[in-house]
């Protein structure tokens, strides 16, 4: 199993541009998140996803947009970047399992700079 | 869901046990604590969580005071590997879980 993985890796973008971050995961998980970190600071919850065809909000949704078109895939779009949007981006998954557990797996990262 | 007061910073002596408190006084009766950590530009890493009782896993250990308002995290015996940043979060239920600005971890040899 690949776990959750996460494309691209790296970008740089200039200001008004937009894209798409790419999650995936195999574990046939029901949750799927978006996070950011910036430098020297924890994660902060953009967007999640309790299902396909579901999506809500996090701590800071402002300037992205989600979708769940596949259980499999959760896709974060920023369709016009701005540099405060640069950071390092993570995406998780967990599964509906018992009440109380709720291990979250993490992707590697995407690394995004936005000039 | 409740938020958490963690140390900035720590070290710990390698094969010695490292202890990362953390305060959580407005804990309600139905949220559970977790911890996670992360290794220096990974993703983060699930530790172990436990809601009352005390839990021990091939990572580490959580004990939990009896009126549930702060915890620990105890690894046993730290090595090198385990430099990183430990988080501590409380939270009832699915979905959204809040990561703070967690506790800096340094074993030195």
């Amino acid at each position: 199993n690949a776990g959750v993985t996460q494309t691209p890796k790296f970008r740089v973008l200039k200001t008004g541009q937009s894209m798409t971050l790419l999650c995936a995961q195999d574990m046939n998980h029901e949750y799927m998140y978006w996070y950011r970190q910036d430098p020297g600071m924890g994660l902060r919850l953009i967007h999640y996803s309790v299902g396909e065809g579901t999506t809500a909000k996090g701590e800071v949704p402002d300037g992205y947009n989600v979708s769940r078109l596949k259980k499999q895939n959760f896709l974060l779009g920023l369709e016009s970047a701005a540099p405060s949007q640069t950071s390092v981006y993570f995406c998780a998954s967990s599964y509906l399992g018992l009440a109380d557990y709720n291990e979250q797996f993490f992707g590697p990262g995407t690394r995004l700079t936005v000039l | 869901d409740a938020k958490t007061t963690q140390p900035t910073s720590m070290d710990c002596a390698e094969g010695r046990a490292a202890n990362l408190p953390c305060n959580h006084s407005t804990i309600s009766g139905n949220e559970y604590v977790y911890w996670y950590r992360q290794i220096h530009s990974q993703g983060p890493q699930y530790i172990i969580h436990g809601l009352k009782n005390n839990e021990t896993n091939e990572m580490a250990s959580l004990i939990i005071t009896e009126d549930r308002k702060s915890s620990t995290l105890i690894l046993p015996h730290a090595t090198l590997r385990d430099t990183a940043v430990y988080y501590c979060i409380v939270r009832v239920a699915h979905g959204d879980m809040r990561f703070g600005a967690g506790t800096r971890l340094t074993v030195k040899p």
